[in-house]
C-alpha cells in the first residue's frame, strides 16, 4: 500500500511571499488533515475534509492560510502571505475513519521562511 | 488549551533499560489512545493504541498503561535500543472529536 505523498519535501521563501503544498493521501483514505507541527512541538490540526468538504478549519489562519480538496483526492495547502512564525513542518495525514484508525502521515514538508 | 500533557519533553535511557513516557487528559470522553514514534525527516507512525476498556496492552518492548480514573496513560519501552530513538507523541480522540489531539513529544535518547 502506498503512503501519503507530499511535495516539495523542502521550501525556504521570503516573508510575504507565497507558498503551496500538494498532498497524496492513501487510496480510498475520505479523510484529510493537514497539521502544522513547529520544532519541538507536536502536531496541530490546521484544516480537515471529508472527501471534497471541511470538517474543521477551526485552527486555520484564514487570512493567510487556504486549502482545499478537489475531486475528493488529492489537496493543497497555501500560504499567502507567508510570515516567519510559519516556519514548521506542514504533516498531511489520511484515515479511514476521521479522528481514528489508519491515520497515515506523509513525511511532511519543511518550510523555512527568512 | 493542551488537550494531552506529556512529559519528560527528553529521555536518556541506556541500551536494556527501561523508557517510560507518561500523557494526562482531561476529556472524559476521550476514548481511544494512540502512541506515535516520529523519526526524523518522516512524519510520526502509529506504534500502539489503547482503549480504555482495557488497563494495558502490549505489543513486543512496547507497552500501553491506562488509568482511567486518574485518566492518565503510559507508555513503556522495555529493553530500549538505540533504534528506537525517535520522538514519541501520545494522543488522544473520542466522542464529539473529529481528530487526534496530540501531546508535545518526548525526544527518546538511547545510548549504547
Amino acid at each position: 500500500e502506498a503512503g501519503v505523498a507530499q511535495s516539495p519535501r523542502y521550501k525556504i521563501i521570503e516573508k510575504r511571499q507565497s507558498v503551496a503544498f500538494w498532498c497524496n493521501p492513501i487510496s480510498g483514505h475520505a479523510t484529510l488533515y493537514w497539521y502544522q507541527q513547529i520544532l519541538g512541538q507536536g502536531p496541530k490540526l490546521l484544516i480537515q475534509f471529508q472527501n471534497n468538504g471541511v470538517v474543521d478549519d477551526s485552527q486555520l489562519p484564514k487570512d493567510r492560510f487556504s486549502a482545499e480538496r478537489l475531486k475528493g483526492v488529492d489537496s493543497t495547502l497555501k500560504i499567502q502571505p507567508a510570515k516567519l512564525e510559519d516556519s514548521a513542518v506542514y504533516l498531511c495525514a489520511s484515515s479511514l475513519e476521521a479522528g481514528r484508525y489508519g491515520y497515515t502521515f506523509g513525511s511532511g514538508t519543511r518550510l523555512t521562511v527568512v | 488549551q493542551q488537550q494531552v500533557k506529556q512529559s519528560p519533553q527528553s529521555l536518556i535511557v541506556q541500551k536494556g533499560g527501561i523508557s517510560i513516557i507518561n500523557c494526562a487528559y482531561e476529556n472524559t470522553a476521550f476514548d481511544y489512545f494512540p502512541w506515535y514514534q516520529q523519526f526524523p525527516g518522516k512524519g510520526p507512525a502509529l506504534l500502539i493504541a489503547i482503549r480504555p476498556d482495557v488497563s494495558e496492552k502490549k505489543e513486543g518492548r512496547f507497552t500501553i498503561s491506562f488509568n482511567k480514573s486518574a485518566k492518565q496513560f503510559s507508555l513503556h519501552i522495555m529493553d530500549s535500543q538505540p533504534g528506537d530513538s525517535a520522538t514519541y507523541f501520545c494522543a488522544a480522540t473520542g466522542t464529539g472529536a473529529n481528530n487526534l489531539f496530540f501531546g508535545t513529544g518526548t525526544r527518546l535518547t538511547v545510548i549504547p
